[in-house]
Order: C-alpha cells, then structure tokens, then sequence
C-alpha cells in the first residue's frame, strides 16, 4: 500500500482565496482524520470521519472550514475564505478499527499539505 | 477536555546515553497513551503506546511507563544514537484508541555524536 496520500504538499495563496486540500486514506481504514500543526499550537485535532461519517468536528476552527468525505478513499478539507492566520501543515490521517490489543489504535499519517496564505 | 503538557520542550544527550521524555494528562478517564516520532519535514509516526492496564511496556531501546495515579506517563530511550533525533510526541485519549487523541507540544531530541 502506498500509504496516506495527501496533495498538494505545498500551497502558496493570497489571503481571501479558496483552498482545497486531498486525502487518499488506506485502504480499509475506517477512520480519517484531518490534523493541523503549528509551531504555536501544535498537532490539532480538526475533524475525523468513521465510515465516511463526520463524528466530531469541534476542533474546527471556524466556519470557514469545512471538510468532506464523499466516499471511503477520499477526504477533502476546503478553507475559504483564507487568512494567514490558516498557515500551517495540514496532515490527514487514516486508522484501522480497533480497541484491543497490539497497535491497532495507530494513526497512519500523510506526508502533509504545506500551506502558506500570504 | 484533555490537557496534555510535555516536558521538556528541547533535550542535548551524548550518544549512547539514555533519554526521559515526560507528559502529564487531566482527564483520569484517559485510557490509551501513544508516542508519535516526527524527524525534519517528515510525517509522525508511532514508535511505542500503552494502555492503562499496563504500567510498562518495552520495545528494544524504547520504554514507556505510566503512573494512572499521577496521570503521567514517559518515554525512555536508551543507548540513543543520531537517528533518533527527532520531535517526540505524547499523546492521550480516552477512547482507548487513535480517536481523539490529544497531542502534547513535543520535545526536540538531539544526540550528539
């Protein structure tokens, strides 16, 4: 398997414009999520999906962002209007389902989307 | 919510010395504690976790114990070499799995040749 697949991995834009960041999750993953990282705040929890199935979005900062997921082999999360207040790593992560035992509560990063909003 | 802190921010080591990362946590319904390793540029990984049925757990030259009374838990690394100098993090939740987790800020690890 590739892995997490995350484009683009940078993004250079100018405040007020839209931008969409992919993920490719594993393949049976049932679980994805979208993290952001600053050097300021951290890894952060934005959003995570079972199953296709938004669970818990209140790590999302603002309405400006929204995430999606259509399908189980793609997630989207669209920032709109930005700010450079948004600029961070974006890293969408997938996990396999499971509570007991060896390493199954593992989080599968992707290489991460580089975002920079001037 | 879970308040995870990570103590220190940055550690120097000698090569071949040992290495003691610790992080505290507030939710005591906390139940599952991950480390995540991030070198340069690179994605985080998973190098070691514990649940709260254990107070330790060993991997080769990594080790993670937990105190559930003082609700800390710490990584240590021993005979440390270059190529596990990186960005370790802690991390805490209680759904006894990757959900939700809370990250602590990280700790910059250099071992010096």
């Amino acid at each position: 398997d590739a892995g997490v697949i995350q484009s683009p991995r940078h993004e250079v834009t100018e405040m007020g414009q839209e931008v969409t960041l992919r993920c490719k999750p594993i393949s049976g993953h049932d679980y994805l999520f979208w993290y952001r990282q600053t050097m300021m705040r951290g890894l952060e929890l934005l959003i995570y999906f079972n199953n296709n199935v938004p669970i818990d979005d209140s790590g999302m900062p603002e309405d400006r962002f929204s995430a999606k997921m259509p399908n189980a082999s793609f997630s989207t999360l669209k920032i709109q209007p930005s700010e450079p207040r948004d600029s961070a790593v974006y890293f969408c992560a997938s996990s396999p389902l499971g509570l007991a035992g060896g390493r199954t509560g593992e989080l599968f990063f992707g290489e991460g989307s580089r975002l920079t909003v001037l | 919510g879970e308040n995870v802190e990570q103590h220190p921010s940055t550690l120097s080591v000698q090569e071949g010395d040992s290495a003691v990362i610790k992080c505290t946590y507030s939710d005591s319904a906390s139940n599952y504690f991950p480390w995540y390793k991030q070198e340069l540029g690179k994605r985080p990984q998973l190098i070691i976790d514990i649940r709260s049925n254990v107070g330790e757990k060993k991997d080769q030259r990594i080790a993670v114990t937990l105190n559930k009374t003082a609700k800390h838990f710490s990584l240590h690394i021993t005979e440390t070499q270059p190529e596990d100098s990186a960005v370790y993090f802690c991390a805490a939740s209680r759904s006894g799995s990757a959900r939700q987790l809370t990250f602590g800020s990280g700790t910059q690890l250099t071992v010096l040749p």
